[in-house]
């Protein structure tokens, strides 16, 4: 079975940093993108940009480039998401995701987010 | 910069009806890159349909999408109660990528 497995739930303070993590099994880690996606609580989904776990490639979205960093360990199959300075506001759950697309001569096709983590809860709170 | 607009915010149904979700697009999207997805409390979000009106695995054929250029729809047909759930429309096509609508919570009426 396909799976994206999580890091357990952080409670931080403001100004400190944090690494979470997303472990996959079950397919060829290197060969799809990973995607984040943030949840605050009672809202709704945003897309935080993706890593191919095969070079690196990294594509942040503008929202959350420069507040995050995506970095993946191909040896153990796992992708991560870093803060240096947590704020208050970066309170939320954190969702990985499998991220297919397929480039085509044309461009590219989409096949959504069809592996999805537990999601990791972050409080940053002083 | 393409907004996806979803509406309504919240339907209200008795299992057995007929939804109707709508996720209009600010700028025209190939729906090669429009999918759905289904949440409820507690989950992580479960892919529905990609392509605009490709079911993804394992997905029953009640659930079913359409549209192009900005309108896009998620039908569901014959609700029953595990699809009492929030539902997002997201694209990976336009500037920004990947963006979500805001949601529309299908509720028990």
């Amino acid at each position: 079975e396909d799976q994206l497995v999580q890091s357990g739930a952080e409670v931080k303070k403001p100004g400190e940093s944090l690494k979470i993590s997303c472990k996959g099994s079950g397919y060829s880690f290197t060969s799809y993108w990973v995607a984040w996606v943030r949840q605050v609580p009672g809202k709704g989904l945003e897309w935080m940009g993706i890593i191919y776990p095969g070079d690196s490639d990294t594509r942040y979205s503008p929202s959350f480039q420069d507040q995050v960093t995506f970095s993946v360990d191909k040896t153990i199959n796992a992708a991560y998401v870093q803060w240096h300075n947590l704020k208050a506001t970066d309170t939320a759950i954190y969702y990985c995701a499998r991220h297919v697309f397929q480039f085509t001569p044309s461009g590219y096709r989409y096949y959504g987010m069809d592996v999805w983590g537990q999601g990791t809860t972050v409080t940053v709170s002083s | 910069e393409i907004v996806l607009t979803q509406s309504p915010g919240t339907l209200s149904l008795s299992p057995g009806e007929r939804a109707t979700l709508s996720c209009r697009a600010s700028e025209s999207l190939s729906s090669i890159y429009l999918a759905w997805y289904q949440q409820k409390p507690g989950q992580p979000p479960r892919l529905l349909i990609y392509g605009a009106s490709t079911r993804a695995t394992g997905i029953p054929d009640r659930f079913s999408g359409s549209g192009s250029g900005t309108d896009f729809t998620l039908t569901i047909n014959r609700l029953e109660p595990g699809d009492f759930a929030v539902y997002y429309c997201q694209q990976f096509g336009g500037s920004p990528a990947g963006t979500f609508g805001q949601g529309t919570k299908v509720e028990l009426k």
